[in-house]
């Protein structure tokens, strides 16, 4: 089982709300990691978690607040967002951070900032 | 540093023929390289990696990669598209513990 879920699936919010992006992963996978995606364009590195810890912090706004609770999950704090921010925000795990391993995506938060 | 390049945005197919969306690259040691497929709405699935051994990578679906190391390419090819090919195809790459670098993608159309 190659399963990365990721919920919401849509998101609406003002500029003023502080919402959460959750994603799990039961693969066993000790690095996940967070991606921004514009209609059209690759994937952005945001945030790299590697066994809990932060590990790669892509110079991405303190309106962004990445949390891990435990090895499955992985959580993204939102507030104060600007519409700019609107965009598919993407989970992947991987096995390791080792360049050999395969990064598994989750299916996305499409985000909508009002 | 590492870099990839997909150099069609878009690559039309007639249903039934064989298809290739190409990818070049360029690293500083060993490359691993990667294929992901996207559909409208959806997250990236993986297709395929190249690591070591053999050139001729098989993953999902039919398709196959063929790594080049004199021409540093590493293009996807299916011998028969299907129109539930058409998709947005990226391309990827690193060459240490490092972040992965994708390429700008590719869409792929399949005419009926």
């Amino acid at each position: 089982d190659t399963e990365v879920t990721q919920t919401p699936k849509h998101l609406v919010m003002g500029m003023t709300n502080k919402k959460s992006l959750k994603c799990e992963q039961h693969m066993g996978h000790r690095a996940m990691y967070w991606y921004k995606q514009k209609a059209k364009k690759p994937p952005e590195l945001m945030f790299v978690y590697s066994y809990e810890k932060l590990s790669i912090n892509e110079s991405v706004p303190s309106r962004f607040s990445p949390e891990c609770p435990n090895s499955s999950l992985l959580n993204l704090h939102l507030h104060a967002l600007q519409p700019e921010d609107s965009a598919l925000y993407l989970c992947a795990s991987s096995q390791d951070t080792l360049a050999a391993d395969t990064q598994y995506f989750g299916p996305g938060t499409r985000l909508t900032v009002l | 540093a590492q870099s990839v390049a997909q150099p069609e945005d878009q690559v039309n197919v007639a249903e039934g023929n064989p298809l290739t969306v190409k990818c070049t690259y360029s690293v500083s040691g060993n490359p691993y390289l990667f294929w992901y497929v996207q559909y409208p709405n959806r997250g990236l699935q993986f297709l395929l990696k190249y690591i070591t051994g053999d050139n001729l990578v098989k993953g999902s679906y039919g398709f196959e990669a063929e790594f080049n190391k004199s021409q540093t390419s590493f293009h996807l090819k299916k011998p028969t598209a299907l129109v539930s090919d058409s998709a947005l195809y990226f391309c990827a790459v690193r060459d240490r513990d490092d972040k992965i670098i994708f390429g700008k993608g590719t869409r792929l159309h399949i005419l009926p």
